[in-house]
């Protein structure tokens, strides 16, 4: 069955620092990936997608990449604020499927 | 326009007790999905429903939960009687046509309503 898999967190970072958080998955057909997240206090909201492979998917500094050879999607962002801790879910959808979701990642940003 | 609203956003109840969460989607969104979030895991599906109909409850476990969407807008699950493991955050989510998630991804969550098991 489809599934997904993050690295573990939690992951803490100094603000400015570089940041990838990992995720591999397995599907059967050609699934389409996301990263949601979860701001504190607040519910899940889609970040970032993308639909076939080599598809970049972007938004507020994100970014990640659709993988086929790796079967990967890490999340990376260039210089982190403050404002991004929350926890990150990496998941997909495969044809007409529910979502399925990996773990999640806490991360924490400090100033 | 309203996003989807849950309630309560908190409760706390002893095993063996019984409980509903309700959940009212955006305004139009036919499909409707609740969500087990287990503490330090991801969200897990429990049901879909289409409309009134339900599409997929392979996951519910059907000899305590329940739940229903009976005018196909908004949707009650419950728990009865309710064991320690289902402490969790039970997340409503909402799309406007069954189909499109899987295209799209963005699913229109609620802000969740955790429950905690004594």
């Amino acid at each position: 069955g489809n599934s997904v898999t993050q690295m573990e967190g939690p992951v803490t970072l100094s603000e400015e620092a570089f940041l990838t958080i990992n995720c591999t998955y397995t599907a059967t057909g050609y699934p389409s990936l996301f990263w949601y997240v979860q701001y504190p206090g607040e519910g899940l909201q889609l970040l970032l997608k993308a639909t076939k492979a080599d598809d970049k998917g972007s938004n507020k500094g994100f970014e990640a990449t659709y993988r086929k050879e790796t079967t990967s999607f890490h999340l990376e962002k260039g210089s982190v604020q403050v404002s991004d801790s929350a926890v990150y879910f990496c998941a997909l959808s495969s044809g007409n499927t529910p979502l399925v979701f990996g773990k999640g990642t806490r991360l924490s940003v400090i100033a | 326009e309203a996003g989807v609203a849950q309630s309560p956003r908190y409760k706390i109840i002893e095993k063996r007790q019984s409980v509903a969460f309700w959940c009212n989607p955006i305004s139009g969104h036919a499909t409707l999905y609740w969500y087990q979030q287990i503490l330090g895991q991801g969200p897990k599906l429990l049901i879909q429903f289409q409309n009134n109909g339900v599409v997929d409850d392979s996951q519910l476990p059907k000899d305590r939960f329940s739940a229903e969407r009976l005018k196909g807008v908004d949707s009650t699950l419950k728990i009865q009687p309710a064991k320690l493991e289902d402490s969790a955050v039970y997340l409503c989510a909402s799309i406007p046509a069954g189909g499109l998630a899987g295209r799209t991804g963005e699913l229109f969550f609620g802000e969740g309503s955790r429950l905690t098991v004594l």
